[in-house]
Order: structure tokens, then sequence, then C-alpha cells
């Protein structure tokens, strides 16, 4: 089935502790995100990928590193987690050049609680 | 800065209608976007305004006004399964994205 997926669903993590959260899509979209959500806040944006090769940061890139090696995957970094960064992080991908309407796609998302 | 608005909660009768309204202020504009997000689910794209105007999809219309700043999503025909939360989001001048933190519709038999 395509789409976006995303590993793992559902983590706790010790504070300090170094943690990857992956993002893989099969759709061949050239733009990449990641968000988190948390209760009361909109979607933030936190880093994104215009084309493999390239990142940027977003709205709150701090504590956190993203690289883009290929089309596919989009990994997201916490370097030393902190409690603060407790949330449910979304991947999400868009074809920004063929789509009219930049339409995004999300994974079903992965839920990090860091003690 | 950049800032949309849209109601925390709605409550809605099944089979009635009720319209969501999002207010936003961004920096440039280059479309709106309705999602639907069902509890501990991914978002899912409804609708895409960028013209004034009302959008029609099915039992789901989006409306568009520039010049006030303002959409609204009408939902018809309510059921059950509407029972979730709607995000307003803008696309602004750098083609990035502005979240509202969402309203969550409540329906009631």
């Amino acid at each position: 089935i395509a789409g976006i997926t995303q590993a793992p669903t559902s983590q706790i993590l010790a504070a300090g502790r170094r943690m990857t959260l992956r993002c893989t899509q099969d759709m061949r979209h050239n733009a990449m995100y990641w968000y988190r959500q948390d209760l009361g806040l909109g979607l933030r944006l936190i880093h994104y990928s215009n084309t493999a090769g390239t990142t940027g940061k977003g709205e709150v890139p701090d504590g956190y590193s993203v690289s883009r090696a290929n089309t596919d995957d989009f990994p997201l970094t916490l370097a030393s987690a902190v409690p603060s960064q407790t949330s449910v992080y979304f991947c999400a991908s868009s074809d920004i050049v063929t789509g009219d309407t930049g339409e995004l796609f999300f994974g079903e998302g992965s839920r990090l609680t860091v003690l | 800065g950049q800032n949309i608005d849209q109601p925390t909660e709605m409550t809605a009768t099944e089979g009635a209608i009720v319209q969501i309204n999002c207010t936003y202020q961004t920096s440039g504009f280059n479309g709106l976007f309705w999602y639907q997000q069902h509890a501990g689910e991914a978002p899912t794209f409804l609708s895409y305004n960028v013209l004034d105007g009302l959008e029609e999809k099915g039992r789901f219309s989006s409306f568009l006004s520039r010049s006030k700043g303002y959409s609204y999503l009408l939902l018809k025909e309510l059921q059950m399964k509407d029972s979730a939360s709607y995000l307003c989001a803008v696309m602004d001048s750098n083609y990035q994205l502005i979240w509202g933190a969402g309203t969550k519709l409540i329906i009631k038999p």
C-alpha cells in the first residue's frame, strides 16, 4: 500500500538518550516534513526537505536533526532527549513540483514520551 | 506575527449542518487548507482554496475571503463519523504552512 511509514509508533525513553524516528515514503514525493503536535497547539514544523540532499529548519528545530540521503527516507534524530520533546511526531510528504495544491500526506505518527 | 484562529470545540447534532470558522493573519497568502484528524490518527486532506468563493465537495464545502482573512468549512448532513478535529492551515509567502490549533467537533445523536 502506497504511503508513508513511520517507526516506531510509540516509544518511551529516558532523558539524555539518543533517539531516531524513521520515515519512509513510496510515492516518490520530492518534499518531506517533520511536525510535532502538542495538545492545544497547531502542528509545528521541525525540519523539512524540498528534495533529496537538502534540508531546512522549521519553526522549532532546536534539539532535532534530519538527513535526506535519498528520496524515500527522512529520519529525525533527537541527539539528547529532554522531557519537553514529549509529543506526537508526524512525518509528511508532498509533491510540490507537479501538485497544484501541495497537499500533504501524513504518516500515522510516532508517540514519544521522554521521562 | 502569523496567526490562525479557529474555535477550540464545537458540538452539533447528527443530520444537522455545522460551520467551522477560521481567521488568519499571515505574511502573504498562497492558499488555505482544511484537514480532518480523527483522534489518534493522522490528518487527512479535505480541501484547498486559493481564490475567493465556495468550493463544494460532497457533504463538505469550504469558503474563502482573502480580503477578510477568513475561511469556513461547512459540513452538511452530519454523521457520527464526522466527529474529529478540523485543522485550518495557510500557506504563506515562503510556501510554508501555518497551522491553527484545530477545532474539535463533537457530533451528538
